[in-house]
């Protein structure tokens, strides 16, 4: 399909453990965003991709958590030694232009699980 | 502070019945506003948007939304649900200030009984 591209869907890890999380936007589309949404709740911001410029990180929860767009496609976002509190479903949406509002459209997420 | 509220955690209709879920946002700029739906295990899906103009706004699946700056808020409204409609909903505002990143609210789990 043409829609946004998550994988893994599911993610089981340990605690301390790395974890890589990737993201393929629609073809063409400037913006990246990525959201973590705990259990029960709404969606929260971590960062925001203008190509391969990392222009907002400011929802990032620690320095554990790094994400990267190189090219201005593909996004990974990682976890260093993951907690428990880091399990929740982990967003990638992205947008066709880089200013003016445009609807932001969703992949299906990651679902990681810390143990 | 910038904040979205859904008073509703959750809602139970009947199917058939008309649907209101209630949205308040606190902004500082000019907002954007959304509804998204999510069901279990899904992404988030865009019911309908608001930029500026028409303060009634149409959406996908018989969905609408009306603007009202003075209460700030945004509620969807649906004359008549079906069994479908069971999901998660979700508003969330964007502002003209920042790079489009989204504020959601908590939600609000939308049962539908027979």
């Amino acid at each position: 399909g043409a829609g946004v591209s998550q994988s893994p869907r599911y993610k089981v890890a340990k605690r301390g453990q790395d974890v890589a999380l990737r993201c393929d936007p629609i073809s063409g589309h400037v913006s990246l965003f990525w959201y973590q949404q705990a259990l029960g709740q709404g969606p929260e911001f971590l960062t925001y991709f203008q190509n391969e410029a990392q222009l907002d990180k400011s929802g990032l929860p620690s320095d554990r958590f790094f994400a990267e767009r190189p090219e201005g496609s593909v996004s990974t976002l990682k976890i260093q030694r993951t907690q428990q509190e880091d399990s929740a479903v982990y967003l990638c949406a992205s947008s066709p232009r880089d200013r003016g509002y445009q609807p932001q459209h969703f992949g299906d997420g990651t679902r990681l699980s810390i143990l | 502070a910038q904040s979205v509220t859904q008073p509703d955690i959750h809602i139970t209709v009947s199917e058939g019945a008309s649907l209101e879920l209630r949205c308040n946002y606190s902004y500082g700029a000019t907002p954007y506003l959304f509804w998204y739906v999510q069901s279990p295990g899904q992404g988030l899906q865009l019911l309908l948007k608001y930029f500026s103009g028409d303060t009634l706004v149409q959406g996908i699946k018989g969905f609408e939304a009306e603007f009202k700056r003075s209460q700030s808020s945004f509620n969807l409204r649906k004359p008549s649900v079906h069994w479908s409609d069971a999901a998660e909903y979700f508003c969330a505002v964007g502002s003209t200030d920042s790079w489009g990143k989204l504020q959601f609210g908590a939600g609000t789990q939308v049962v539908v009984t027979p």
